[in-house]
């Protein structure tokens, strides 16, 4: 196991245009986290699924974005209809349970222009 | 609301001092907490978990109920420090971590 894998590395896209990121979390973890970053700030929680179930999503999570865990393995994220405050490094991170840490990707880095 | 406050943007000190990494939660009950570290082009990874009461790299963090603080601490800095550090609380009865601002750390030679 490689540890948590993010698709794609970068992403620039234009405004309007639709986005997915992919997600591929340790293989024994159940628990997988969806969250934003932009600089200077701390990671930002986004949606949160236990198995295929997505239990929380932020209040911050506008209708453009959704989120989907089938199978209860990988998960994707997309954005539709993106705009210019939507660039931002997207993370995902893993967890085996609620008292372990997450392990975290590498993350997906969109440029909306 | 639950909030958590890392009031220093940036340490800087000289390889050899301590280093002190405030976090400040305000959280009901008792929060587990967590630190986070991020190293120049690498990935955010844990550093340590309270409910462990580890030392790693020389890094320990107490909790400090009374004062609501989880303050990360080293007594002797090494340059490979260098990093983003991150405080991260979880509620005791929730789901998920908040990531406090972070602190840039700059060990200086």
């Amino acid at each position: 196991d490689t540890g948590v894998s993010q698709n794609p590395r970068h992403k620039i896209t234009k405004r309007g245009q639709n986005v997915t990121f992919r997600c591929d979390p340790i293989s024994e973890h159940n628990r997988l986290y969806w969250y934003r970053q932009t600089l200077g700030q701390g990671p930002e929680f986004l949606t949160y699924f236990q198995n295929e179930a997505q239990l929380e999503k932020s209040r911050l999570l506008s209708d453009r974005f959704s989120a989907e865990r089938p199978k209860g393995s990988f998960s994707t994220l997309e954005i539709q209809r993106t705009e210019q405050g939507d660039s931002a490094m997207y993370l995902c991170a893993s967890s085996p349970g609620a008292d372990y840490g997450y392990t975290f990707g590498s993350g997906t880095r969109l440029t909306v222009v | 609301a639950q909030r958590v406050t890392q009031p220093e943007k940036l340490l800087s000190v000289f390889k050899g001092a301590p280093v002190e990494l405030k976090c400040n939660y305000s959280y009901s009950g008792s929060p587990e907490l967590f630190w986070y570290v991020q190293y120049s082009r690498q990935r955010l990874q844990l550093l340590l978990r309270h409910i462990s009461r580890e030392s790693i790299k020389g890094f320990t963090a107490d909790l400090n109920k009374g004062e609501t603080s989880f303050h990360l601490k080293k007594p002797f800095a090494q340059e490979e420090d260098s990093a983003m550090y991150y405080c991260a609380p979880r509620p005791a009865a929730g789901n998920k971590l908040t990531f406090g601002g972070g602190t840039r750390v700059l060990v200086k030679p």
